[in-house]
């Protein structure tokens, strides 16, 4: 089975802290990426990997960065937390690179609950 | 653009009734629709998908959902629900076209709730 690990579960942190969610994934898949799930809002695409080393904005960037040095994790970077960015974070995977697997469901890690004061 | 839309936030039914979970989307090409489940503080399990074929399509733990191009819809049923059931669904689409690397649209979310 497709395996997706996320650093934390729960995480609380302060309001300027540089935050770092780290995702690790076991099946050599090429593609990850970041989610926020918001009550109301259901999940939205923050970043997007699809190589090593290669990042895409999703459609709520702004905050946030990435980093992909290692084809199996992937890390999302909070440079300054603030509070609108308490929420739980998901990390998903899935194969098929650039050109994409429609047809290919994506593999999603257990979450990140964070809470930002 | 592509977009996919819940209607309900939440479902409640009783436990041995048929449930279902609506789902309507939009999309350019071909739709290929997936159903997720979330259940309390866990991340999202993948439930079923419609790709192409058969309009009915079965799923994990009994749940399966029909696809309905005339009515741009992707409905999760199940004949007769349990009260593990309850947890939070989501509907996603992605244009059948491919590339731009499996971007998924997702929906709001339902609260399915299953009363004992």
């Amino acid at each position: 089975d497709v395996k997706v690990t996320q650093s934390s579960r729960y995480l609380v942190k302060r309001t300027g802290e540089k935050v770092f969610l780290e995702c690790v994934q076991d099946m050599d898949h090429e593609n990850m990426f970041w989610y926020r799930q918001d009550p109301g809002l259901g999940l939205r695409l923050i970043y997007f990997s699809y190589d090593v080393k290669m990042k895409e904005k999703g459609d709520i960037p702004e905050g946030y960065s990435v980093s992909r040095e290692k084809k199996e994790r992937f890390s999302l970077i909070l440079e300054s937390a603030s509070t609108n960015q308490t929420s739980m974070y998901l990390c998903a995977s899935t194969p098929g690179g650039a050109s994409g697997t429609p047809s290919v469901s994506q593999f999603f890690g257990p979450g990140t609950r964070l809470t930002v004061l | 653009a592509q977009s996919v839309a819940q209607p309900e936030d939440q479902v409640n039914v009783a436990e041995g009734n048929p449930l279902t979970v609506k789902c309507t989307y939009s999309v350019s090409g071909n739709p290929y629709l997936f159903w997720y489940v979330q259940y309390p503080n866990r991340g999202l399990q993948f439930l079923l998908k419609y790709i192409t074929g058969d309009n009915l399509v079965k799923g994990s733990y009994g749940f399966e959902a029909e696809f309905n191009k005339s009515q741009t819809s992707f409905h999760l049923k199940k004949p007769s629900a349990l009260v593990s059931d309850s947890a939070l669904y989501f509907c996603a689409v992605r244009d059948g076209r491919g590339g731009a690397t499996n971007k998924l649209i997702f929906g709001t979310g339902t609260l399915l709730a299953v009363q004992p």
